[in-house]
């Protein structure tokens, strides 16, 4: 069974850059036929999609935060990665990690999620 | 592309029926849209893709229907597990867009 797990820092301060892994265990992030992403949900709202990493280390980000997000991945530990700089107060959120799997018309939609992991951003 | 879920809360009771409604801003090629339930302090659990697929294990008084802009997750008999947020979201257009989401509470 599938399995993806957050961790990282679950308070950074406003201007920094905000960490955080992804581990999946009972599947290979190398596989071609799944993309890894990361979403995330401010408190008492909807969901937001942040951006996702192919297996070949092709990444694709939501335009609102291209400029400040980096995705990679290490598939020697199976884990990929999030980083967001610049946060403020607004990045407050849950932070989830996820798996996007084809539907067959090469168009994925996400299938997996991770139990997420809360991220304050507080001085 | 924007996505408008409605009602924002449906007040039901067990045993009954729930629609639930995604409208979105642009026509979906291909029908590229998905349901998600959440429960509080879960993580969204997919119910539906391609606008009308079951996802795996999920009971079929869960089913999705439309084409276009209008989008619909029926669940045919309420059990009390059902009760929950439920999420929309499509992924035929960069970037990937979900709806604001239904909350579905106990009458």
């Amino acid at each position: 069974q599938l399995q993806l797990q957050e961790s990282g820092p679950g308070l950074v301060k406003p201007s920094e850059t905000l960490s955080l892994t992804c581990t999946v265990s009972g599947g290979s992030i190398n596989s071609n036929s799944y993309f890894w992403g990361w979403g995330r949900q401010p408190p008492g709202k909807g969901l937001e999609w942040i951006g996702s990493i192919s297996h070949s280390g092709s990444t694709f980000y939501t335009p609102s935060l291209q400029s400040r997000v980096t995705i990679s991945a290490d598939t020697s530990k199976n884990q990929f990665s999030l980083k967001l700089s610049s946060v403020t107060a607004a990045d407050t959120a849950v932070y989830y990690c996820a798996r996007r799997t084809s539907d067959g018309n090469n168009h994925y939609y996400v299938d997996y999620w991770g139990q997420g992991t809360l991220v304050t951003v507080s001085s | 592309i924007v996505l408008t879920q409605s009602p924002g809360t449906l007040s039901l009771s067990p045993g009954e029926r729930a629609t639930l409604s995604c409208r979105a801003s642009q026509s979906l090629s291909n029908n590229y849209l998905a349901w998600y339930q959440q429960k509080p302090g879960q993580a969204p659990r997919l119910l539906i893709y391609g606008a009308s697929s079951r996802a795996t294990d999920i009971p079929d008084r869960f089913s999705g229907s439309g084409s276009g802009t209008d989008f619909t997750l029926t669940i045919s008999r309420l059990e009390p597990e059902d009760f929950a947020v439920y999420h929309c979201q499509q992924y035929g257009r960069s970037p990937i867009t979900f709806g604001q989401g239904t909350r579905l509470e106990i009458k």
